[in-house]
C-alpha cells in the first residue's frame, strides 16, 4: 500500500528564510515515482517536480531544491530566500510502478512567508 | 502554452441534485483524471480513463458518479445525487501517456462544488 506523510501541518516562515517541507513515502515496489505540487490560495496544482526511484541526484531549480534519499525514503523539498509569492500548499505525491499514473497525494504542508 | 480548462469554476447545487463538471483536456493527451479535494485536505483519486473507459477508479468513484468523453474534446464528471459529502473541489487532469515516467499530468484549475 502506498502512503505519503507530510508531518509539517503549516510552516511559517519570513522572508528571505530557507524552509524546508518534509515529505516520507512508503511503498514496496522498486520502481516508483515521487512528486511535489504546488496549490497557491488561487486553487490550481502546479507540477513542480518528478523524480523517479532509480535517480537519487539532489535537483535544484533556481531556489527550489530537493533532497531525495532512497534509505530514509524521503524527498524533502527546500525553499532558499522564501518569498510571499511562495506561500501555498506543497504536496507530495507518491506514483507506483509503470501501470499507470495515480499519484496518491499526502495531506499537504501549508507555508506562509509573512514579509 | 496547453492548459487544461474546467468549467464552471464554482457550483453551487441543492443536495439531490445532478451535476455535471466539465473538463477540456489537452488536445493531444490520451488520459484523464479526475480528484477530488475536500476544503483542507488532501487530493484523492477518484477515477483514471483511458481509450473511451474507466482503467481504475477508487473507492470513492460509487455508482453515484460517472465519466463521459461525449466528443472529442470534453470529458466531464457527472455526480447523480449530490450529497453533502460532495462539497468538494475537483480538478480534472490530463497526460499524454500512463506512466508517470513520460509524462506530468497537467491540472486544471479546478470546480468547486458546494451542495447545499
Amino acid at each position: 500500500a502506498q502512503k505519503v506523510t507530510q508531518a509539517q501541518t503549516e510552516i511559517s516562515v519570513v522572508e528571505k528564510e530557507d524552509v524546508t517541507l518534509d515529505c516520507v513515502y512508503e511503498t514496496r515496489d522498486t520502481t516508483y515515482y515521487l512528486f511535489w505540487y504546488k496549490q497557491p490560495p488561487s486553487g490550481e496544482l502546479v507540477f513542480l517536480i518528478r523524480r523517479n526511484s532509480f535517480d537519487e541526484q539532489n535537483e535544484i531549480s533556481g531556489r527550489y531544491s530537493w533532497n531525495f534519499q532512497k534509505s530514509t525514503s524521503s524527498f524533502n523539498f527546500t525553499i532558499t530566500a522564501s518569498q510571499v509569492v511562495d506561500s501555498a500548499v506543497y504536496f507530495c505525491a507518491l506514483s507506483e510502478g509503470a501501470g499507470s499514473y495515480i499519484p496518491t497525494f499526502g495531506r499537504g504542508t501549508s507555508l506562509i512567508v509573512h514579509p | 502554452e496547453p492548459e487544461v480548462t474546467q468549467t464552471p469554476s464554482h457550483q453551487v447545487t441543492q443536495m439531490g441534485q445532478e451535476v455535471i463538471l466539465r473538463c477540456v483536456p489537452i488536445s493531444n493527451h490520451l488520459y484523464f483524471y479526475w480528484y477530488r479535494q475536500i476544503l483542507g485536505q488532501k487530493v484523492e483519486f477518484l477515477v483514471s480513463f483511458y481509450n473511451n473507459e474507466i482503467s481504475e477508479k477508487s473507492e470513492i468513484f460509487d455508482d453515484q458518479f460517472s465519466v463521459e468523453r461525449p466528443d472529442g474534446s470534453n470529458f466531464t464528471l457527472k455526480i447523480r445525487s449530490t450529497k453533502l459529502e460532495d462539497s468538494a473541489m475537483y480538478f480534472c487532469a490530463s497526460s499524454a501517456w500512463a506512466t508517470a515516467q513520460n509524462t506530468e499530468a497537467f491540472f486544471g484549475q479546478g470546480t468547486r462544488l458546494t451542495v447545499v
